[in-house]
């Protein structure tokens, strides 16, 4: 079956623009995770969902960042602002419950000039 | 933090040698997943294995949990050199929030 996609693929944008990212998981997989991935350094969590709600935002770096989840499945993450530092690939996981295997899809990468 | 820790960072084999792969964690976990990530995109899902699971196996990979020394090894049988890639261990607590360490970078030489 679809496995994880994400769109777009790729992005570049300006200093201060606003981006979204999206992500489609496996259709019935109820557990939605966003990590990134700067060059050189390892995945770090960024937020997850189960169902529509999100138990866990921790990983949010700032304010700039934003996440929803409709209908159980698409989700977006928005990055009000960008920066530089914002730079990474962006990828999306799901799970068919927690404590299951996440799969994850293959990445935004995001480039702020 | 329940990072996973991997050692070593860099390792080099010939094609058809095992290779072995250390993780260590500090806390307490649910399940320790194992992933692969080639050229810095695609991450693909190796092996979970739960906390009451001490071995399992998946083809040429054979995954160890020691919850008692908090740590895992991932052993590749027979490698090929199409196994090149980084190999990321990924411990995880309830709500399956997956802490990655920076990974080991596995070369086969063909």
């Amino acid at each position: 079956g679809a496995g994880v996609s994400q769109s777009p693929s790729n992005k570049v944008t300006e200093k201060g623009k606003d981006v979204e990212l999206r992500c489609d998981p496996i259709s019935g997989h109820t557990a939605l995770y966003w990590y990134r991935q700067s060059l050189g350094q390892g995945l770090e969590f960024l937020i997850y969902f189960q169902g529509n709600s999100a138990p866990d935002k921790s990983g949010l770096p700032s304010d700039r960042f934003s996440a929803e989840r409709t209908g159980g499945s698409v989700s977006t993450l928005t990055i009000q602002r960008t920066q530089q530092e914002d730079s990474a690939v962006y990828l999306c996981a799901s799970s068919f419950v927690v404590e299951e295997t996440q799969y994850f899809g293959p990445g935004t990468r995001l480039l702020v000039l | 933090s329940q990072q996973g820790e991997e050692d070593p960072q860099a390792l080099s084999i010939q094609e058809g040698e095992n290779a072995t792969m250390n993780c260590s964690y500090k806390t307490s976990i649910n399940n320790l997943q194992w992933y692969r990530q080639n050229s810095g995109r695609g991450l693909v899902h190796l092996i979970l294995i739960r906390s009451n699971e001490r071995e399992k196996h998946s083809g040429r990979l054979r995954v160890t949990l020691d919850t008692s020394k908090k740590s895992s090894s991932l052993l590749i049988t027979a490698s090929r050199a199409a196994d090149t890639a980084s190999y990321f261990c990924a411990p995880s607590s309830a709500t399956n929030k997956l802490i990655f360490g920076t990974g080991t970078l596995l070369a086969v030489q063909p």
